[in-house]
């Protein structure tokens, strides 16, 4: 059974043009997360949300914001894409605890044209 | 801030040899650290973890990876490789002074296992 689900698998958005990702569990886990990964490179962190407590990494750009409606659904909003932007996206949800393992989707590939 | 470095972009090895892909992190407080494993256009899978105790870890499909303080590493082994061990590995880490839950990954190896 899928546990994390990022939907579409692959998405092709037009440059400048407004895209929004998504992802949704049925883990009832609290910590959610979005991951950028570029050409097999190591996935860099976005954002992530315990609960609603959302956390923004420094050196993502305000192109990106994200959105926690509920606790099942979390969604990636890319304002203005560029060409830069290409790249898998992975969502990963997690228990609230420091020692529990992250379980991930299986990623949205986005293509800039 | 918390990181982890994986110094070797590939590793080789062949079947039935062991492998050894190796880690090394930096934390503030202690560390919680992972290792998942990728293969192409999926999302990570995850293998196995240390928290406390035992400094041997076993996890998923025959994987180990030992825990050295002294050494802030975590390395992954298997005492014998399978061609389908072939896929990109990923070393991941939370640091015990952040309360946020951020988890950071390295740069990833990619194990190639010959026949």
């Amino acid at each position: 059974d899928a546990m994390v689900i990022q939907n579409p698998r692959y998405q092709v958005t037009q440059f400048g043009k407004p895209v929004t990702l998504s992802c949704s569990q049925t883990l009832n886990h609290n910590v959610m997360y979005w991951y950028q990964q570029k050409s097999s490179q190591a996935p860099k962190l976005l954002f992530h949300y315990y609960d609603k407590d959302f956390n923004n990494e420094a050196d993502t750009p305000d192109n990106f914001q994200s959105r926690r409606p509920n606790t099942s659904f979390c969604f990636l909003d890319i304002r203005s894409p560029g060409l830069g932007d290409a790249a898998m996206y992975l969502c990963a949800t997690s228990y609230g605890g420091l020692n529990t393992e992250a379980f991930f989707g299986q990623g949205t590939r986005l293509t800039v044209v | 801030a918390q990181s982890v470095a994986q110094p070797e972009d590939q590793v080789n090895v062949a079947e039935g040899n062991p492998l050894t892909v190796k880690c090394t992190y930096s934390v503030s407080g202690n560390p919680y650290l992972f290792w998942y494993v990728q293969y192409p256009n999926r999302g990570l899978q995850f293998l196995l973890k240390y928290i406390t105790g035992d400094n041997l870890v076993k996890g998923s499909y025959g994987f180990e990876a030992e825990f050295n303080k002294s050494q802030t590493s975590f390395h992954l082994k298997k005492p014998s490789a399978l061609v389908s061990d072939s896929a990109l590995y990923f070393c991941a880490v939370r640091d015990g002074v952040d309360s946020s839950y951020k988890l950071i990954f390295g740069s990833g190896t990619r194990l190639l296992v010959r026949p």
